[in-house]
């Protein structure tokens, strides 16, 4: 069965510390693969996405994201946190293949909480 | 700027009662989808739609139904709400299957089943 795990449930970082959420996906063929980011009251709204090319993708607010396919992994970085990124962190998939009906499938989320 | 617009920020219903919940996207998106959020376990798909009058189950349809009689609007019916539906629901809308298109979301709505 398809599946996204997040392995990080609650991250707590003080401001400046780098950051890393682990993200594997389970799919049979080639997938696009997101991050999205829920900030408290807030849309939830897309951070970054891999579709194909360099799997080192940028994203916004300087995150990026790195695809390592032998890894079935898309770990989201970024260098160095503010407090504005504590915040709720989603993983997903969706197939790229001929059976795309455009579902995402979801990881369970990571919460991330900066202290100043 | 694509605007998906949810009828209610926050719904307190009884149990037995039945729920409307509206979406309404302004891109003349093909896709549009219903999910659930829960704590820990993330985002489930409820139903999707690709098309006008079309719909299709995802993971969670059970207790749930949909309609999209237009375009733009997408509603979530729940034919008779239960506590176990008390949940944080989310409407998203994505331009059609095959493009390189991301899904784009309401702000969500707090149902509370009592």
């Amino acid at each position: 069965a398809q599946s996204v795990s997040q392995h990080n449930h609650h991250v707590i970082l003080s401001e400046a510390a780098s950051l890393e959420l682990g993200c594997n996906y389970s799919y049979g063929g080639t997938v696009n693969l997101f991050w999205y980011v829920q900030y408290p009251g807030q849309h939830l709204q897309l951070l970054l996405k891999y579709f194909s090319g360099d799997p080192l993708v940028k994203g916004i607010k300087g995150f990026e994201a790195e695809f390592i396919k032998s890894k079935f992994s898309f770990n989201l970085r970024k260098p160095s946190v503010q407090w504005s990124d504590t915040a709720e962190y989603f993983c997903a998939a969706t197939s790229r293949g001929s059976g795309n009906t455009g579902k995402l499938i979801f990881g369970q989320g990571t919460t991330l909480q900066v202290k100043p | 700027d694509v605007k998906v617009t949810q009828s209610s920020r926050y719904l307190v219903k009884r149990t037995g009662e039945k729920v409307f919940l509206e979406c309404v996207q302004d891109m003349d998106h093909e896709n549009m989808f219903w999910y659930r959020q829960d704590p820990g376990l993330g985002l489930r798909l409820i139903y999707f739609s690709y098309d006008v009058k079309m719909k299709e189950k995802g993971d969670i349809p059970e207790g749930y139904s949909v309609s999209r009689e237009k375009k733009e609007r997408f509603s979530l019916i729940l034919e008779s709400a239960s506590t176990n539906q008390t949940s944080m629901y989310l409407c998203a809308s994505s331009a059609p299957t095959g493009t390189r298109s991301e899904q784009y979301f309401g702000p969500g709505t707090r149902l509370t089943v009592t």
